[in-house]
């Protein structure tokens, strides 16, 4: 089955600066990757997905990027704010398949 | 709409209770599905549904049972609760096969001791 490898486990990084966490797959049929941001005592919200046709995606300050030969993918964030605090997941699954599979999560914290 | 909603926020169970953890959808999503959350280890797929009447295990389904008579909920059953089922547990729902963005529900943070 899938596994998901998720690194850093935590990131501290100072206000303004961007912030990079990085995630591999092992099942190469995977072909849609999410990212959820969990804020404390809340469930998971998804913030950006990518599907396995595309290489890159933006959304303002958030971007993915995604590289199927190497079973990689990364969130970057740029221009950190103290609101992007929180616990980051990455996630992989066959799309249209029932199995997300997540990573083990990474606590970002921006320090003001 | 409400979204996912789960009840009870907190509950501490004695070793070899049982009990419910409730899980409803306002969404009318076919697709939901349980998850545990426990430190360093993300979260972990223990159950989930494509519709009315079918379900199926996940990563962890053992000491779990689960069961989906309407669309709306998917509540999940602790038959004899173990020290090892101390966890937070999320409920999710999407729509059909688990496509696209699955919402979350705000979890029910459980302690068996």
């Amino acid at each position: 089955g899938e596994n998901v490898e998720q690194h850093p486990s935590t990131l501290s990084v100072q206000e303004g600066d961007s912030a990079v966490i990085k995630c591999t797959y092992s099942d190469s049929a995977s072909n849609y990757f999410p990212w959820y941001k969990q804020e404390l005592g809340k469930g998971p919200q998804l913030i950006i997905d990518i599907r396995s046709n595309v290489g890159e995606k933006k959304d303002q300050r958030i971007a993915v990027t995604l590289n199927k030969t190497a079973k990689h993918f990364s969130l970057h964030i740029t221009e950190t704010q103290p609101e992007d605090s929180a616990v980051y997941f990455c996630a992989a699954k066959i799309e249209y398949g029932n199995k997300l599979v997540f990573g083990a999560g990474t606590i970002l914290r921006v320090k003001s | 709409n409400a979204g996912v909603t789960q009840t009870p926020k907190f509950q501490v169970l004695k070793t070899g209770q049982s009990m419910t953890l409730q899980c409803a959808q306002d969404m009318n999503h076919e697709y939901m599905s349980w998850y545990r959350q426990d430190p360093g280890m993300g979260l972990r797929l223990i159950h989930y549904s494509v519709g009315a009447g079918i379900t199926d295990q996940g990563e962890v389904p053992n000491g779990y049972n689960v069961s989906r008579s309407t669309t709306e909920d998917f509540p999940l059953r602790l038959l004899s609760a173990a020290p090892s089922q101390t966890s937070v547990y999320f409920c999710a729902s999407s729509r059909p096969r688990g496509e696209g963005e699955q919402y979350f529900g705000p979890g029910t943070r459980l302690t068996v001791t």
